[in-house]
């Protein structure tokens, strides 16, 4: 069974601080990973994708690939009351579209 | 507008009964799938379909049966023998395999038994 972890907090951060994420993972051959943001009750919805080793920057939000290290990160930024949410890290099982996902880390940003 | 509907929002069943979840997308994607959620975890995969006419079990399949007759609809049903059905359970869909298949998801149906 391949693996996507997370911590799964909650992570407390002060407003306007940097929030970290992180996500491991078992599966040598995944090639992206998703950034997928719940809020309570809700439904998922996607925040970032990444494929290469590196970062990539969307407003706010930067995620970091280590293929090597077998880790994705998530940074968020100016952290606002409205970032308080589980981020849910998920990668490729297959080639046909099938999703693993991690259980998610709560995030808290208090004001 | 374009997206994925699911209803009801919230569905209850009593026991020994068989309820069925609907998902529907005007998204004109090929694949769609059904999770189950429960509190504090993540997501799980019941059943996919690639494409119409045809599916396959995912992680979780037992006690749960779906459909694929249509690309827009992929209604999932939770027979009398699934014993915990209490969760709240999410239908995706996505237009592309490969690398970037990005799934997108309904609003979910939250599930409670009587």
């Amino acid at each position: 069974q391949k693996e996507v972890e997370q911590n799964s907090g909650p992570l407390s951060v002060p407003e306007g601080a940097i929030a970290s994420l992180n996500c491991t993972y078992s599966d040598r051959g995944s090639q992206s990973f998703f950034w997928y943001r719940q809020y309570s009750g809700k439904s998922p919805e996607l925040i970032m994708f990444i494929y290469s080793n590196g970062d990539k920057e969307d407003g706010r939000f930067t995620a970091q690939l280590n293929k090597a290290s077998q880790y994705v990160s998530l940074l968020i930024r100016d952290s606002q009351p409205s970032d308080s949410a589980t981020y849910l890290c998920a990668a490729p099982t297959d080639s046909w579209g099938k999703l693993q996902f991690g259980a998610g880390t709560q995030v808290v940003v208090t004001p | 507008d374009g997206g994925i509907t699911q209803s009801p929002k919230y569905l209850f069943r009593k026991e020994g009964q068989n309820v069925t979840l609907s998902c529907e997308q005007n998204l004109n994607h090929d694949a769609m799938y059904w999770y189950r959620q429960d509190p504090g975890q993540g997501l799980r995969l019941i059943y996919y379909s690639q494409i119409v006419n045809d599916f396959q079990k995912g992680d979780i399949a037992e006690g749960y049966s779906v459909s694929r007759e249509k690309k827009e609809s992929f209604p999932l049903t939770v027979t009398s023998a699934q014993k915990n059905p209490t969760a709240f359970y999410l239908c995706a869909s996505s237009d592309e395999t490969g690398v970037s298949m990005t799934q997108y998801f309904g609003p979910g149906t939250r599930l409670l038994v009587l």
